[in-house]
Formats: structure tokens, C-alpha cells, sequence
């Protein structure tokens, strides 16, 4: 079965630092990945897909097939970033299977 | 603005009850779909619909049913609803080839099975 890890359920930085949430994936074909972010009170909404290669709010996220990670990326995290995230992927029926999320707190 | 609306945003049921959840697109999606969010566990799917009095059984439809009579409305039903089931439900919808672009998310309703 097509699997989604995110090692860790939580991740604590403080603000300006770096950050990297970790996901992991099974599938033998080309996968497409998804990064997805709640906010606190409000509702789960698509932050990047791996296909479009784009940048929201500083966070970006490489496809590695080789270790089957699309870890997702921001070189300077801010207190508004705290939420939590999860990552997807797009099995063949265009159905999404979630990994366990990551809450991310930034400290001031 | 598009739109997924969740008819309640809580909930609490007793034991054994029937409990519907409502779920409502102005996007004319083809896809829907219901998950359950739990901490530590992520999102699981319970159902999904692909058309009109179609639907299909996720990772975790045990307990459940749903029913959709019209494409912008999806109803998750617990049929005695128990106490394992209380739980963070989340509607979703997609365009056919939404696994593509991506879902559009409810608010969620926290149901509470007392």
C-alpha cells in the first residue's frame, strides 16, 4: 500500500531559523506530491505541489526520487508559519493519502 | 470565494445514536470525499463519491455510510455512532482530475460521542 511518513509530529525552531518538515513516500511509479497547511482555527488548504516547482510564502519542496523524501523547506521561519502541515500524495484513482502531519511551532 | 461548507462545526451525540454530517460545494465538483483527522494519525478516508448516488469505501468506512442524491451535497452517516468515533470530520472536493490541483477543504466538524 502507498505510504505517507512524516517522522515528526512535532518540530520546534525558533523564529529566523531554518526549517525542514520531513516526508517520506512509497510508490513505485511518479508520484505527486502535495504539501498542505491548517492554521490555527482555520481549514486545511493546499500550500505547494511538487509539479508546479513554485515558492509559497518562502516554503519550497524538492522531489527526491532517490530516497523518496519531498521534504518541505524554509530557510528563515517566521512566527506565522506555526501550524500544522501535512504532506499527500496523488495515488493513480486521483485520490490523496496523508501522512500523520507535523505541527511546527516557531518561538519568538 | 469557492466553497466547502460543513454544516456544523460541533457536535455531540450520544452513544448509539444516528448522526449526520453534511457537507455542501458551490464549485461543481465532481469529486467528494470525507475524511477523519486525528493527531498522530493525519487524515484517513472514510468514503468518497466520484458522481452522483456513486460512492466508494476508503481506508476506514467501518461504522459509516454516506449518501449523495444531489453532485453539490455529500452526507456522511453514522449509523450508532460510538465512542471511537469521536473525532475532527473533514469534507473535501475535487474536479475530476483533482488529485492533480489538489482538494478544497471544509472547516471540519468536531463531533463528540458521548
Amino acid at each position: 500500500a502507498q505510504r505517507v511518513t512524516q517522522p515528526e509530529k512535532l518540530l520546534s525552531v525558533f523564529k529566523g531559523a531554518p526549517v525542514e518538515l520531513k516526508c517520506n513516500y512509497s510508490y513505485s511509479g511518479s508520484p505527486e506530491l502535495f504539501w498542505y497547511v491548517q492554521y490555527s482555527r482555520q481549514r486545511l488548504q493546499l500550500l505547494l505541489r511538487h509539479i508546479s516547482r513554485e515558492s509559497i510564502k518562502g516554503f519550497t519542496a524538492d522531489l527526491n526520487k532517490g530516497e523518496t523524501s519531498f521534504h518541505l523547506k524554509k530557510p528563515f521561519a517566521q512566527e506565522e508559519d506555526s501550524a500544522m502541515y501535512y504532506c499527500a500524495h496523488n495515488n493513480a484513482g486521483n485520490m490523496l493519502t496523508f501522512g500523520g502531519g507535523t505541527r511546527l511551532m516557531v518561538k519568538p | 470565494d469557492v466553497k466547502v461548507t460543513q454544516s456544523s462545526r460541533y457536535l455531540v451525540k450520544r452513544t448509539g445514536e444516528k448522526v449526520f454530517l453534511e457537507c455542501v460545494q458551490d464549485m461543481d465538483h465532481e469529486n467528494m470525499f470525507w475524511y477523519r483527522q486525528d493527531p498522530g494519525l493525519g487524515l484517513r478516508l472514510i468514503y468518497f463519491s466520484y458522481d452522483v448516488k456513486m460512492k466508494e469505501k476508503g481506508d476506514i468506512p467501518e461504522g459509516y455510510s454516506v449518501s449523495r442524491e444531489k453532485k453539490e451535497r455529500f452526507s456522511l452517516i453514522l449509523e450508532s455512532a460510538s465512542t471511537n468515533q469521536t473525532s475532527m470530520y473533514l469534507c473535501a472536493s475535487s474536479p475530476i482530475i483533482g488529485g492533480t490541483y489538489g482538494y478544497t477543504f471544509g472547516s471540519g466538524t468536531r463531533l463528540t460521542v458521548v
